[in-house]
Order: structure tokens, then sequence, then C-alpha cells
């Protein structure tokens, strides 16, 4: 079966920084998304690996590690609007393409 | 560009009946959609994937008679959740896949939101 786990909740402080991990076996591996969720919409987008090594993107950063099976989303800067869900998901070959297979989410809380 | 919409956002609906949630991809062809659903502060849950053209691929759990997937061109899926019951009450979510991207990322539909009395 397919495994991602990531912490359940965090809670940072407007300014600091937060790092956001995420670990997974699955069999197969096409890639791994970070997105952002806010209570009661849909997700968007964050970032995208699929080699080793970081991959910045403003305030946001995210790290993967294959032969670890780890990732990592950096947030900086953090800001009060921070506040939300965040989802690591594993991309998988299906028999039509890539599939995505979610983490439980890590619900990040931004205190002033 | 790569807008996908829901329609409705919100529904509220009597148990027994039956409810059809659009998903629309606006401003490309989506040959694959995705059908997820998420209930309060849980990470989504894939439900089945969509094909245009042909019969919608269930995951493990999900009783295809009961949720009715149609996949009839390359822009609109629609998912019908039939003889609704409490416990059917969620936040159900598609996505489409941008196919012939660089590494085919699902854009998400902003989500319908289920409550069934």
């Amino acid at each position: 079966g397919q495994n991602i786990d990531q912490p359940t909740e965090m809670t940072a402080t407007e300014g600091a920084i937060v790092q956001i991990n995420c670990t997974y076996q699955t069999s197969g591996f096409n890639g791994l998304f970070w997105y952002q969720q806010h209570a009661g919409e849909a997700p968007t987008f964050l970032s995208y690996n699929v080699l080793d090594g970081l991959e910045e993107k403003g305030r946001f950063s995210s790290f993967l590690s294959r032969s670890k099976g780890y990732s990592y989303l950096l947030l900086k800067e953090l800001q009060m609007k921070d506040s939300a869900s965040y989802l690591c998901a594993v991309s998988l070959w299906d028999n039509a393409g890539n599939m995505l297979t979610f983490g439980g989410g890590t619900r990040l809380m931004v205190k002033p | 560009g790569a807008v996908v919409s829901q329609h409705p956002s919100r529904v509220i609906c009597k148990s027994g009946t039956s409810v059809k949630i659009e998903c629309r991809s606006l401003d490309f062809q989506a040959t694959t959609m995705f059908w997820y659903r998420q209930f309060p502060k849980k990470s989504l849950m894939l439900m089945a994937t969509s094909n245009e053209g042909s019969k919608a691929t269930y995951e493990q759990g999900v009783e295809k008679d009961k949720f009715l997937i149609n996949h009839a061109s390359l822009t609109l899926s629609t998912l019908t959740v039939t003889s609704a019951h409490p416990e059917d009450s969620s936040f159900y979510i598609c996505s489409a896949r941008l196919a012939g991207g660089g590494y085919n990322e699902q854009f998400f539909g902003p989500g319908t939101r289920l409550t069934v009395l």
C-alpha cells in the first residue's frame, strides 16, 4: 500500500521559519507535490519536486530526497495568512498517467 | 489559465434524494478528472478516476452504484450521489489533469459542500 506521513499540527510565530516534513513509502514515484488548503477551499499548488534537491519559490521552498523517501516544505517570513493546511501528495503512475495520493495534511497555525 | 469550476458550491438535500455535481475545465481539455472527498479536518481521499469516454475507475471501498460518474466530454465530468444519506455529507472536490505538461499537474475545482439532512 501507499503510506504518506506528515505531522498533524504545527504552530509557529509570525515572521519565523517553519519546516513541514513529509515521509513516504509508495509503490512507484513520479514526483511530489505540496498544496496549501485554507478551510473550506480547494487545495492550491505550491511546489513540485521530481529530482533530489531544493526548489525555491519566493518565501516557500521544497526539498526532496528520493533515496530517503523524504520531503519538506519550508516557509519563511511567516504571515498570518499562511495559517492553513499543507498537503503533501505523491504522484504515482496509473494506467492513464499519474494520480495523486495525499498525506493527512499538516494544519499550521501562525500566531502573532 | 487551467481553471476548473464546480457547480453547485453548496447543496443541502433531504435524505434519499440524488445530487449531481458538475466539474468543468474552463480553458483546457482534460482527458482525466479525479473526484475526491474530504471530511472535516481530514485530507483528500481519492474516490474515483474519470476518463473521457470510458468507465470511471473507483478506489477500494467506494460504491460505484452510489457514486455515479460520467465523463461525457473533454471538459465536463459529473458525480451523482444517489440516494444520499447524512453520512454522505462531505466536501467533494474534483481535479483535472493537464495532459502534455511537464509533470501532469492536477488543477482543483473550488469544491462542493454537500449536507444531507
